[in-house]
């Protein structure tokens, strides 16, 4: 019973590559979430997805792409890594409206 | 845009001694969540309010959302070490929109 898994937990890359951040979960949970958490800044939502083959911007979208063809699987893509993308990257998923969410363990990215 | 403003970002307590934190919205919110996030941990969900003027109480911690539904507090009773970590809010406007709003976060060190 894995729950919500994220992939890779730690990663380190350089600036202009692409890098993909993976998140799995095993609930068949409709809506599934990335976050990012920069000291001072909480938790700030990028992208959300309200079920398959359905996406929509946050309140950080640029730089970011997301794609969700299955539901089980949500990736987050940074096309061209900035030092500025360097943070704790949370994924979360939502059985339903008005429920809670379920935090993945997260990724730690730098971004040199 | 929807902001969500907690205060204060940071308390230091000694062990025993009752802590609050307060959540405010700058727009209406149909909900309000509370989560916590131990160090080197991810948000795990508290407690979720609907109601206006809502109290609920889990041991010695007590969650109100306001009679507006803009503000919300949570008081920890008697803090102990288990409680340290960072209490978030969350809240999901009157919109229609499926996304959570953050706050900042609130830093609880509790001194043995």
């Amino acid at each position: 019973d894995a729950g919500i898994t994220q992939s890779p937990r730690y990663k380190i890359t350089e600036t202009g590559r692409q890098v993909t951040l993976m998140c799995h979960q095993t609930w068949s949970h409709s809506y599934m979430f990335w976050y990012r958490q920069d000291l001072g800044h909480g938790l700030r939502l990028i992208y959300y997805s309200a079920a398959a083959d359905i996406t929509d911007k946050g309140e950080v979208p640029d730089g970011y792409v997301v794609s969700r063809s299955k539901t089980e699987n949500f990736p987050l893509t940074l096309e061209s890594a900035t030092r500025s993308q360097t943070s704790v990257y949370f994924c979360a998923s939502m059985p339903g409206y008005y429920n809670e969410q379920f935090f993945g363990p997260g990724t730690r990215l730098t971004v040199l | 845009g929807q902001q969500v403003m907690q205060i204060p970002q940071y308390q230091h307590v000694q062990e025993g001694e009752d802590f609050t934190t307060y959540c405010n919205s700058s727009t209406t919110l149909s909900n309000i969540q509370w989560y916590k996030q131990r160090p080197g941990g991810h948000p795990v969900f508290l407690i979720q309010l609907v109601k206006s003027g809502e109290v609920k109480k889990q041991k010695r911690l007590t969650f109100q959302f306001g009679e507006a539904k803009k503000n919300s507090s949570l008081h920890i009773t008697a803090t102990q070490t288990t409680d340290v970590g960072t209490y978030f809010c969350a809240g999901l406007e009157q919109t229609g929109a499926n996304n959570l709003f953050f706050g900042t976060g609130t830093r609880l060190t509790v001194i043995p």
